[in-house]
């Protein structure tokens, strides 16, 4: 079975890009597709990115999805950093190989 | 408005059960697959179960499965889990989630606002 991983935190400041990782452990991340969703504090996720770089209605185009073969990753990528964004964001994807649906660790987002 | 309203929580000691309700409201409830989705509190999400629009395709976690039943009724655009066996480590909060699609391996567009099941004597 494979593990999606992601780092454990990041932070930047307002204004500024950052980019939030979610490696594949095994199989080849473009085996399916990846999305991520957006939890804030003290309420339940949204969708932000699904079938990796489609945006969720209504979400802003500074969210942008892509996946890299090479690093067998898919990765987030935040742009015009706002405090609003200071969240928990997570990885998904599905193991047909094993019919269940697999959840990265979670990455803190800290907008300083 | 796609709404998922989850009931049913509570405190409940190990090894008795629960079921958990969710009402959906704001989209054709029969055309899409639904999960249920933990989170126990303070880490990260857990998928728990899948649900086909059918009923025909049902997937669980190894954590839960031969303990949980997932379940739906189209008539009342309602989904279920009925947990058993429960443990102390089932403690979470239980997210009802839409999926994109009529298979449920498209991914998940919706939320519920969760519901805390929590296991201890």
């Amino acid at each position: 079975n494979f593990m999606l991983t992601q780092p454990h935190s990041v932070s930047e400041s307002p204004g500024e890009t950052v980019t939030i990782s979610c490696t594949r452990s095994s199989g080849r991340i473009a085996s399916n597709y990846v999305q991520w969703y957006q939890q804030r504090p003290g309420t339940s996720p949204t969708t932000l990115i699904y079938e990796d770089n489609q945006r969720h209605s209504g979400v802003p185009d500074r969210f942008s999805g892509s996946v890299d073969s090479s690093s067998n990753s898919a990765s987030l990528t935040i742009s015009g950093l706002q405090t609003e964004d200071e969240a928990d964001y997570y990885c998904q994807c599905y193991d047909g190989d094993n019919q269940r649906w697999v959840f990265g660790g979670g990455t803190k987002l800290t907008v300083l | 408005e796609v709404q998922l309203v989850e009931s049913g929580g509570g405190l409940v000691q190990p090894g008795r059960s629960l079921r958990l309700s969710c009402a959906a409201s704001g989209f054709t409830f029969d055309d899409f697959a639904m999960h249920w989705v933990r989170q126990p509190p303070g880490t990260g999400l857990e998928w728990v179960a899948g649900i086909s629009w059918n009923s025909e395709t049902i997937r669980y976690a190894d954590s839960v499965r031969g303990r949980f039943t997932i379940s739906r009724d189209n008539d009342k655009n309602s989904l279920y889990l009925q947990m058993t066996s429960l443990r102390p480590d089932d403690t979470a909060f239980y997210f009802c989630a839409k999926d994109r699609a009529f298979t449920g391996t498209t991914g998940i567009d919706y939320w519920g606002q969760g519901n805390l099941v929590t296991v201890s004597s």
